[in-house]
């Protein structure tokens, strides 16, 4: 059973909207939370993350909102761009600052921002 | 040059060979992890290591191994390939003085068996 879930497999988006992407988990354990962005043929790469004792963080276009209650997290871009068309992947880990706290992955969503 | 360093980033094999993937890392990073994707599962964690001595399995590591030859790299083996073993695989880095987060990934070596 997946720990981690981002039900929208896809979302297209008109370049300068907003984009909100959905995760939501099930493991009260999870302290953590992280966002990957990934191109095609390359790596995942870091893009944003919110410890548990936050509800929200930004940087810059990207917002990351946290409802600990309702176990789901977003992210938000504004204003989307075409080069923010990728996969994003949303994870988790519980233990942040213990030895060896593991990331548990979302199946990501695949972001289309149309000129 | 990229941090971390995946080779092959393509190979396409048959079933019951035995293939080995490599990950080097410039990072200076003591932790290295092996992971593979497939569609709408996200990124699965087949094996880790936090230093030349310490080798631990993750979640699916059934039909793979590892070594880790020095702090810079960390190999990943399939002994005896099976095509449900398809798939994108990534080796990852992190540092524990920053709470190992974030991960840091190779770009990937897909790898198809035929």
């Amino acid at each position: 059973d997946q720990q981690v879930k981002q039900n929208s497999p896809s979302l297209s988006v008109q370049e300068g909207r907003i984009s909100i992407l959905n995760c939501d988990y099930t493991n009260s354990m999870f302290d953590y939370f992280l966002w990957y962005k990934k191109y095609p043929a390359e790596g995942p790469t870091f893009l944003i993350s919110i410890s548990s004792i936050k509800d929200k963080n930004e940087d810059g276009r990207f917002t990351v909102f946290l409802n600990k209650s309702a176990k789901h997290l977003s992210l938000h871009i504004v204003p989307s761009q075409p080069g923010d068309s990728a996969v994003y992947f949303c994870a988790a880990s519980a233990g942040f600052n213990n030895a060896g706290n593991m990331l548990t992955f979302g199946g990501g969503t695949r972001l289309m921002v149309k000129p | 040059d990229a941090d971390v360093t995946q080779t092959p980033r393509n190979r396409i094999t048959k079933t019951g060979k035995r293939i080995m993937l490599e990950c080097s890392q410039t990072k200076g990073h003591d932790r290295m992890y092996w992971y593979r994707q497939d569609p709408g599962l996200g990124l699965r964690l087949i094996y880790y290591s936090f230093d030349v001595k310490d080798i631990n399995k993750g979640e699916i590591s059934d039909g793979y191994s590892v070594s880790r030859q020095a702090q810079a790299k960390f190999s990943l083996s399939l002994e005896s390939a099976i095509p449900n073993q398809t798939a994108l695989y990534f080796c990852a880095t992190s540092d524990p003085q920053t709470g190992d987060q974030p991960q840091h990934f190779g770009d990937g070596t897909r790898l198809s068996i035929l």
